[in-house]
């Protein structure tokens, strides 16, 4: 089956880092993507990897490794406004994204 | 580049009526949208593909008949809730596959704003 495994919620403090890990299976795999939803909104593009390794965008960076199943999500320097749900969303081998239930990230000041 | 609309965002009906639902990709074209369907603190649920100038693809569960779906042209496609029920109350998001955009990766899901539902 397709699965993805990821924390219900995390709490960090604004202006530190924190890692939101993932783990996944697959029908096949064309690349992993992550996405932020905040609250009541649609979700946006944040991240997309399809190689091993990290992919870095200004405070958040992505990595994966196929082997493993992993990937995580890095956002350092946190904001209030980073406060939302993280997707992380596997695409398999029609194309197709597969989506957990997300992890819920709680910022404190 | 890769954005998409959504109207109405937001729509209050009685029961027994149709809503009908539009998505439409602004600044490319989209053969390939999805409809997602999402419960309160609950993950995406995918409803259907919708293929342009096909019949859309129906996931387990999902009836076909209650949830039309039509993609007449590559920016637009549109769902349709017949005779809805509270049951239905729910936010129905769309999402345009866009492959090959400039920027970002092939095969990229951009997401329209969502619409909210309440079936009275």
């Amino acid at each position: 089956g397709q699965n993805i495994d990821q924390p219900t919620e995390m709490t960090a403090t604004e202006g530190a880092i924190v890692q939101i890990n993932c783990t996944y299976q697959t029908s096949g795999f064309n690349g992993l993507f992550w996405y932020q939803q905040h609250a009541g909104e649609a979700p946006t593009f944040l991240s997309y990897n399809v190689l091993d390794g990290l992919e870095e965008k200004g405070r958040f960076s992505s990595f994966l490794s196929r082997s493993k199943g992993y990937s995580y999500l890095l956002l350092k320097e946190l904001q209030m406004k980073d406060s939302a749900s993280y997707l992380c969303a596997p695409m398999d081998s029609n194309y197709q994204l597969i989506w957990g239930a997300g992890t819920k990230l709680i910022i404190k000041p | 580049g890769a954005v998409v609309s959504q109207h109405p965002s937001r729509v209050i009906c009685k029961s027994g009526t149709s809503v009908k639902i539009e998505c439409r990709s602004l600044d490319f074209q989209a053969t390939t949208m999805f409809w997602y369907r999402q419960f309160p603190k609950q993950s995406l649920m995918l409803m259907a593909t919708s293929n342009e100038g096909s019949k859309a693809t129906y996931e387990q569960g999902v009836e076909k008949d209650k949830f039309l779906i039509n993609h007449a042209s590559l920016t637009l496609s549109t769902l349709t809730v017949t005779s809805a029920h509270p049951e239905d109350s729910s936010f129905y998001i769309c999402s345009a596959r866009a492959p090959g955009l400039a920027g970002g990766p092939q095969e990229t899901q951009y997401f329209g704003p969502g619409t909210r539902l309440l079936v009275l």
